[in-house]
Order: structure tokens, then C-alpha cells, then sequence
């Protein structure tokens, strides 16, 4: 299987800041690989697939980059909407994987 | 608008079976993969398995493979997954995902239905 590490696990960040949540795959996946951001208690929703293409109604301060093994979410000036959690997920393969998550909140 | 809709959740005995069902509507149904991922309490996503458009093809996690298996009816526009053998770890939300025909994305999701294996 192919491993995600997403660091950091949880991030600490004001209203307006740029924040950026690194995922890290264990073997090579082009770019397939996509961002969710999922709230307490709701579904996964999807931000960022193809590693860089903004899904249609995302807010364009969230921006995806990387190829290969190292991938990045930015969201630059970080909104009160932004508070929840964000998980990587490679669907390379059928065998899909997801990292363990990183959980932004209010500094 | 896309809608999928899971149910039949609820307490399962260890050992024992459940069956989740996913009703699709607001697109044609057969024409996408389909996909269920589950998420045990306060813990990341895992995905369960995969069946191709026709049905033809599915594929499991290693951590289900023998126990659980995915079908759907797209007469019926509808997603499920029997679950056999249940074991106390299979507790979690259960969603049901769609893939995007192009890009293979899941792209939509279902609200989730909980499942909770406990003696």
C-alpha cells in the first residue's frame, strides 16, 4: 500500500494567516493525488484534485502543488470557514490510502 | 445536485452481519465507479473497497477482504455493502463515495451511516 504522512498533525493559526499542510507519499503518484476538508460530524469535501486543480465553487485562496512523492495544501489568508480538519488521499490505484489528517484551529 | 443518501447503520454483534445500503440520485448512477471509505471515531479515513460502473470488478482493503462485499443494482441507483463476520475494529462511519468519470476523484460523499460493532 501506498503510505500518506501529513504533517503537522495539527496547526495552531490565526484569522488571515497563510497556512500551508505538507503530505508525503511512499512511492510515487504523479499527481493523483487530492485535499478534503471535512467538519465535525459532515463528509469530506473536496478541495483540491490532480495535486493542483481547484474544484469548481472552492474559494481560490485554497491551492494545491507538487508531484511525485511531496505535495502541498496552502490556503493563503486563512477564513473563519477554514477551522476543521484536512486530509491528503492518493488515488493512484485502486488501493486508495488517505493521511492521518492535520486539524486546523484557532490560535 | 448529486445526492447520496447511506442507511442501515446501527449496532452490530461481534460475528455477526449488517448490510449498508447508498441511494444515488442527481446524475446517471451507472456511469461512475463507486466506492465505500470509512472513518472510526476521532481517527483519519480508510478506504473499504471499490466497484468498477457495470459491477464487473470490485476490490477490498486487506482489512475487509473475505468478509465484506460491495454490489450495486443501478436499475436502482443504488450502492451496497454486506457485511459479514463483524469485528469490534469495523466500528466507524461508513460513506459511500463517487468518482468522477474523468479524473477519478471521488468527488462526492455521502452524510455517512454509523456502524458500532459491540457485544
Amino acid at each position: 500500500d501506498i503510505q500518506l504522512t501529513q504533517s503537522p498533525s495539527t496547526l495552531s493559526a490565526s484569522v488571515g494567516d497563510r497556512v500551508t499542510i505538507t503530505c508525503r507519499a511512499s512511492q510515487n503518484i504523479n499527481t493523483y493525488l487530492a485535499w478534503y476538508q471535512q467538519k465535525p460530524g459532515k463528509a469530506p469535501k473536496l478541495l483540491i484534485y490532480k495535486a493542483s486543480r481547484l474544484e469548481t465553487g472552492v474559494p481560490s485562496r485554497f491551492s494545491g502543488s507538487g508531484s511525485g512523492t511531496e505535495f502541498v495544501l496552502t490556503i493563503n489568508g486563512l477564513q473563519p470557514d477554514d477551522f476543521a480538519t484536512y486530509h491528503c488521499h492518493q488515488y493512484n490505484n485502486y488501493w486508495w490510502t488517505f493521511g492521518q489528517g492535520t486539524k486546523v484551529e484557532i490560535k | 445536485d448529486v445526492h447520496l443518501v447511506e442507511s442501515g447503520g446501527g449496532l452490530g454483534q461481534p460475528g455477526g452481519s449488517l448490510r449498508l445500503s447508498c441511494a444515488a440520485s442527481g446524475f446517471n448512477f451507472d456511469d461512475h465507479e463507486m466506492n465505500w471509505v470509512r472513518q472510526a471515531p476521532g481517527k483519519g479515513l480508510e478506504w473499504v473497497s471499490y466497484i468498477s460502473s457495470s459491477g464487473s470488478n470490485t476490490y477490498y482493503s486487506d482489512s475487509v477482504k473475505g468478509r465484506f462485499t460491495i454490489s450495486r443494482d443501478n436499475a436502482k441507483n443504488s450502492l451496497y455493502l454486506q457485511m459479514h463476520s463483524l469485528r469490534v475494529e469495523d466500528t466507524a462511519i461508513y460513506y459511500c463515495a463517487r468518482t468522477d468519470v474523468v479524473d477519478a476523484v471521488p468527488d462526492s460523499w455521502g452524510q455517512g451511516t454509523l456502524v458500532t460493532v459491540s457485544s
